[in-house]
């Protein structure tokens, strides 16, 4: 049973268009979001992260979207660059485990057509 | 800046053969997590350490242990493989797990390939 549900499973966007990935999640006991893109065959690595209390947060290209009490959020990307290409994963972390695992969702695979 | 360091990148064992899995975490880092992640599937969590005492247990199947030593460095022992264990072991850390908000960081990740 996946926790964090992430769509879509796959997305094809133009180079500077704006790519758009959604996650959902239904423990309200995670209270922290983030945001990681991983290239084949190498390691995660953070992009964004928000917590509950902050509806949006942007960095450079990237914006987090919140909606609490839909427990939704989303990662923007603006300007699409072909070198963005990669799969995106959202995950969650509750603060009642004391290991406080991540939990991913199913991952995105982004295409950045030239 | 230092990351993760996980050794050996590349591993090829026979089925029933015992692999070990090393990570050396950043430093000053206290908790460290493995996650194992299958071709085109998320990470899944396995087991993390909080000052060398396991923390949180997840899908890790009985034929694997973890733990951490003094220095934090983290080992992965799977014994009596299976095909199905053939996958991407990730390590990651993070200062104390206890605090949602601190950033874990992976590793570069060791491919098992069991045959």
């Amino acid at each position: 049973q996946q926790q964090v549900k992430q769509s879509p499973q796959s997305l094809i966007v133009q180079k500077g268009g704006i790519s758009i990935i959604n996650c959902a999640y239904e423990n309200t006991a995670f209270d922290y979001f983030p945001w990681y893109q991983q290239f084949p065959g190498k390691g995660p690595a953070l992009l964004i992260a928000i917590r509950p209390d902050v509806s949006e947060k942007k960095e450079g290209r990237f914006t987090i979207s919140f909606n609490k009490s839909a427990k939704q959020f989303s990662l923007h990307i603006m300007d699409s660059q072909p070198g963005d290409s990669a799969t995106y994963f959202c995950a969650a972390r509750s603060r009642e485990t004391s290991g406080s695992r991540l939990t991913f969702g199913e991952g995105t695979q982004l295409t950045v057509n030239p | 800046a230092a990351g993760v360091i996980q050794s050996p990148r590349h591993l090829i064992k026979e089925k029933r053969e015992t692999a070990t899995l090393k990570c050396y975490p950043i430093p000053r880092h206290d908790t460290v997590y493995w996650y194992q992640q299958g071709p085109g599937q998320d990470p899944q969590f396995l087991i993390s350490f909080y000052e060398k005492m396991q923390s949180d247990k997840g899908s890790i199947p009985d034929r694997f242990s973890a733990q951490q030593f003094s220095d934090y460095h983290s080992e992965l022992n799977m014994s009596s493989l299976e095909l199905g264990d053939s996958a991407l072991y990730f390590c990651a850390s993070s200062e104390w797990g206890g605090n949602s908000g601190n950033t874990i960081y992976f590793g570069e990740g060791s491919w098992l390939t069991v045959v």
